[in-house]
């Protein structure tokens, strides 16, 4: 499986926008870059995926870089809901299993 | 959103006994689901992949009859640990996909194993 590289620990402010990164250096050209959350003692949430284009939902956006090789998870203002353990993975087209990592733990401070 | 739910949500039992977890689609036919396991303060790990009406697929290292799974319909697969030990004692999680669903997983709450 291709791995990703995410930063341990982010902090920020509430309110003021957050930018998760991730490394894929190795990625394939099947490979979906996939974001899922996970709050303290919750199963995972979906946040977003993309493949090679930019893409926007209520959650968040998603900036992919021209050779795909990293990814951008952009909280645009976060809240104290957001705190969680946020992770990249890449999801191989030819089937639907996802491998976590160890991700990044996201703290907002009030 | 769809919504997976799983029962119990926390169980404590002694060492020896089956344990049954029930992951259900709510609102969703589920075609595949999976079934993941987490250590405290480690990440989730892929255990194995069911498909409905079809013998579960392990990942490596898993010992399948020690985790028996069972997808009988498209809204209910089971995991039962068998003869639960200690070092089981674990957040078990399901996550389930629907057939049209191409990209998301939608995931359950998780339920807490303590062994004693």
């Amino acid at each position: 499986d291709a791995k990703t590289t995410q930063p341990n620990s982010m902090e920020s402010n509430e309110e003021e926008p957050v930018h998760l990164p991730c490394n894929h250096s190795t990625i394939s050209g099947t490979d979906y870059i996939h974001w899922y959350r996970q709050l303290p003692s919750q199963g995972p949430e979906y946040v977003i995926h993309g493949l090679t284009s930019n893409v926007n939902n209520r959650m968040a956006s998603l900036a992919i870089a021209e050779d795909r090789k990293s990814s951008t998870l952009i909280l645009h203002r976060a809240t104290l809901r957001d705190a969680a353990v946020y992770y990249c993975i890449l999801r191989d087209d030819r089937d639907y299993k996802l491998s976590f990592g160890a991700g990044t733990t996201v703290t907002v401070r009030a | 959103g769809a919504v997976v739910s799983q029962h119990p949500s926390r169980v404590i039992c002694k060492s020896g006994t089956s344990v049954k977890i029930e992951c259900r689609s709510l609102d969703f036919q589920a075609t595949t689901m999976f079934w993941y396991r987490q250590f405290p303060k480690k990440s989730l790990m892929l255990m194995a992949t069911s498909n409905e009406g079809s013998k579960a697929t392990y990942e490596q290292g898993v010992e399948k009859d020690k985790f028996l799974i069972n997808h009988a319909s498209l809204t209910l697969s089971t995991l039962t640990v068998t003869s639960a030990h200690p070092e089981d004692s674990s957040f078990y999680i399901c996550s389930a996909r629907e057939f049209s669903s191409y990209n998301e997983q939608f995931f359950g709450p998780g339920t807490r194993l303590t062994v004693l």
